[in-house]
């Protein structure tokens, strides 16, 4: 596996507090991801990453930002968190070349209370 | 928008049985992954397909990317204990970009 490391792993948070995911990586891959896995609805990509500082949303963006100040980490923050934001998010990175694989993180279960 | 589909949702078979799951695509895809989820593990990647028609074999894994390249096939042979877990297929809508749209999985059970 890709040197893929996100944190925290879990996390018990209460509605309304804001909530950073942090995805870092070893392997100088140009594209992150960061998707949420929920039962029924397979992954659904939230923000993605072609470079540093560039960012673009995904199909499930609203509630969420993200950040990337250097190649290797990729912030995923929950201005206010909701209930509905209870899920697991898993990080993922890409290499950008014609066979793209997207390795993945271990992912952090998050709990909205 | 795009919408991948995956059938079965589940899926459980005796050890030795062949088992498919099929993806298909509201719109014409440049490329499809197939990534494998273990219980409590994240999705690794399988392989890519990219050619109309083209099939691709990985020891008991045959993986088929349609000729209309908006629908795909996994279809394992004898099934393991160790096949058990989702399979997911990816869709890449448009080249240039890598948003891809996954499936929403098939969970393979494998009875011993």
């Amino acid at each position: 596996d890709a040197g893929i490391t996100q944190s925290p792993r879990h996390k018990v948070t209460e509605t309304g507090t804001p909530v950073t995911l942090r995805c870092h990586q070893t392997e100088n891959h140009r594209y992150m991801y960061w998707y949420r896995q929920d039962p029924g609805h397979g992954l659904r990509l939230i923000h993605y990453s072609y470079g540093v500082k560039d960012t673009d949303k995904g199909e499930v963006s609203d509630g969420y930002s993200v950040s990337r100040s250097k190649t290797e980490d990729f912030l995923l923050t929950l201005e206010s968190a909701t209930s509905s934001q209870t899920s697991v998010y898993f990080c993922a990175t890409g290499d950008g070349l014609d066979q793209e694989t997207q390795y993945f993180g271990p992912g952090t279960r998050l709990l909205v209370l | 928008g795009q919408q991948v589909m995956q059938i079965p949702q589940y899926q459980h078979v005796q050890e030795g049985e062949d088992f498919t799951t099929y993806c298909n695509s509201s719109t014409t895809l440049s490329n499809i992954q197939w990534y494998k989820q273990r219980p409590g593990g994240h999705p690794v990647f399988l392989i890519q397909l990219v050619k109309s028609g083209e099939v691709k074999k990985q020891k008991r894994l045959t993986f088929q990317f349609g000729e209309a390249k908006k629908n795909s096939s996994l279809h394992i042979t004898a099934t393991q204990t160790t096949d058990v877990g989702t399979y997911f297929c990816a869709g890449l809508a448009t080249s240039g970009t890598y948003k891809y749209i996954f499936g929403t999985g098939t969970r393979l059970k494998v009875l011993a």
